[in-house]
């Protein structure tokens, strides 16, 4: 238990669906991030939330729409996906958003497009 | 982008200590280096981090070189349960620089 937890923790989605992946941090940390961990391929950062704010969009489509309401709580709204994006998506949280602190991931969830 | 290199897989047998290590021969003065492990299907789990000097936490122990071009991550006690990837990972301790994973090293612990 990280203290990091991700709701679903499995997903089964349509190209024409709209869904939100749930993040939730109970760690007190102040910033959040959203990766995506492909079949055979390193894990991927695509989005790094500080205080609420985003301060790093790796190119990512906008079909994947960050929400971060407030320090504890991560979403991750998806919208017109491809089965490319099948995957494994994971949350994590640092003190802060800075290389030197160790990030906390969740368990992720599993994303199936069909 | 391949700042660290680790054999591909290893075995450790139940109760003995796994030693994993990890090349880091452009590692520069401002980098630490971080251990991560990933058990299947599950999130990362961060395991340890350090810059020059060995670390010592409840899991594991970190072994640098003085030279800092090598670690070693050792788990002292390998059980079933260590079963994982681990990942060695090289950052500086200050800008913007996201956590790169790259192909690590499965730990098989055998009974």
């Amino acid at each position: 238990e990280t203290g990091v937890t991700q709701t679903p923790r499995h997903l089964v989605m349509g190209m024409t669906n709209k869904k939100s992946l749930k993040c939730e941090q109970h760690l007190g940390h102040n910033a959040m991030y959203w990766y995506k961990q492909s079949a055979k391929k390193p894990l991927e950062l695509m989005f790094v939330y500080s205080l609420e704010e985003r301060v790093e969009n790796n190119s990512v489509p906008s079909r994947f729409s960050p929400e971060c309401p407030n320090s504890s709580h991560l979403f991750l709204h998806l919208h017109t996906l491809q089965p490319e994006d099948s995957a494994l998506y994971l949350c994590a949280s640092s003190q802060a958003p800075t290389p030197i602190e160790a990030q906390y991931f969740g368990p992720g969830t599993r994303l199936l497009v069909l | 982008d391949a700042k660290t290199t680790q054999p591909t897989s290893m075995d450790c047998a139940e109760g003995r200590a796994a030693n994993l290590p990890c090349n880091h021969s452009t590692i520069s003065g401002n980098e630490y280096v971080y251990w991560y492990r990933q058990i299947h299907s599950q999130g990362p789990q961060y395991i340890i981090h350090g810059l020059k000097n060995n670390e010592t936490n409840e899991m594991a122990s970190l072994i640098i070189t003085e030279d800092r071009k090598s670690s070693t991550l050792i788990l002292p006690h390998a059980t079933l349960r260590d079963t994982a990837v681990y990942y060695c990972i090289v950052r500086p301790h200050s800008g913007n620089t996201p956590l790169v994973f790259g192909k690590g090293t499965r730990l098989s612990v055998i009974a």
